[in-house]
């Protein structure tokens, strides 16, 4: 079975600071698949990265990063010195080689005050 | 298009009443994938289509829940008698991917917020 875990549901910083946002997966399947979304009040998807299982090298694009660990079967997503329009609920997913569905966390809502 | 476009946004439905969900993907798409989000929650799948073959209706919820894409282009997301548990946003969304092949993000729509009173 498939499962992934967020276990902030809600996350309350003040802009510039710095956040992350924890995502633990499970799986038993060796090639697979994670994502993180964005989904801001206006309600689609925003895709924002794909890592598959093989490379495990962490991602840096402006002022998002991801961590991969498949030791902890983790893929943390940090926020560099956010801002109030990062405001938004933020799903972690898997992806499993069987197929093509994506199972989603329960997601993250990330509130940046000003 | 330019995205995944779904209609409508909104749908209100008494108890009992059958609604039509609409879905335009991405031209030239192959798949297509319905998802259901509850208040609060995180998307869960329905149903997955390759152009026009269902492949997967592993998370219809139910038997009144009914997909279709015909033309392996727009799909429609049907509901039987409507109950008020079948409140959520569908969410519709493609990508280049094929079945099991090399796996490439999914696009996603804004959603049909459906309630049902």
């Amino acid at each position: 079975a498939q499962k992934v875990t967020q276990a902030q549901t809600e996350i309350s910083v003040v802009e510039k600071e710095d956040v992350t946002l924890d995502c633990v997966y499970e799986t038993r399947d060796t090639t697979y698949y994670l994502f993180w979304y964005k989904q801001p009040p206006s309600g689609e998807l925003v895709f924002l990265i794909r890592r598959n299982s093989f490379d495990e090298q962490n991602e840096i694009s402006g002022r998002y990063s991801w961590n991969f660990q498949k030791s902890t079967s983790s893929f943390n997503f940090t926020i560099t010195a956010s801002q109030v329009v990062d405001s938004a609920v933020y799903f972690c997913a898997l992806n499993y080689n069987a197929g093509n569905m994506l199972t989603f966390g329960g997601g993250t809502r990330l509130m940046v005050k000003p | 298009g330019a995205g995944v476009s779904q209609s409508p946004r909104y749908k209100v439905a008494k108890r009992g009443q059958d609604v039509a969900l609409r879905c335009d993907p991405i031209s030239g798409h192959v798949s297509l994938f319905w998802y259901q989000q509850a208040l609060g929650q995180g998307p869960e799948f329905l149903t997955y289509f390759q152009n026009e073959a269902q492949l997967d209706k592993s998370g219809l919820p139910s038997d009144r829940f009914f997909a279709e894409r015909p033309e392996g282009s727009v799909s429609t997301l049907k509901i039987q008698r409507t109950q008020q548990e079948d409140s959520a946003v569908y969410l519709c969304a493609s990508s280049a991917s094929r079945w099991r092949g090399a796996n490439t993000e999914a696009f996603f729509g804004q959603g049909t917020r459906l309630t049902v009173v």
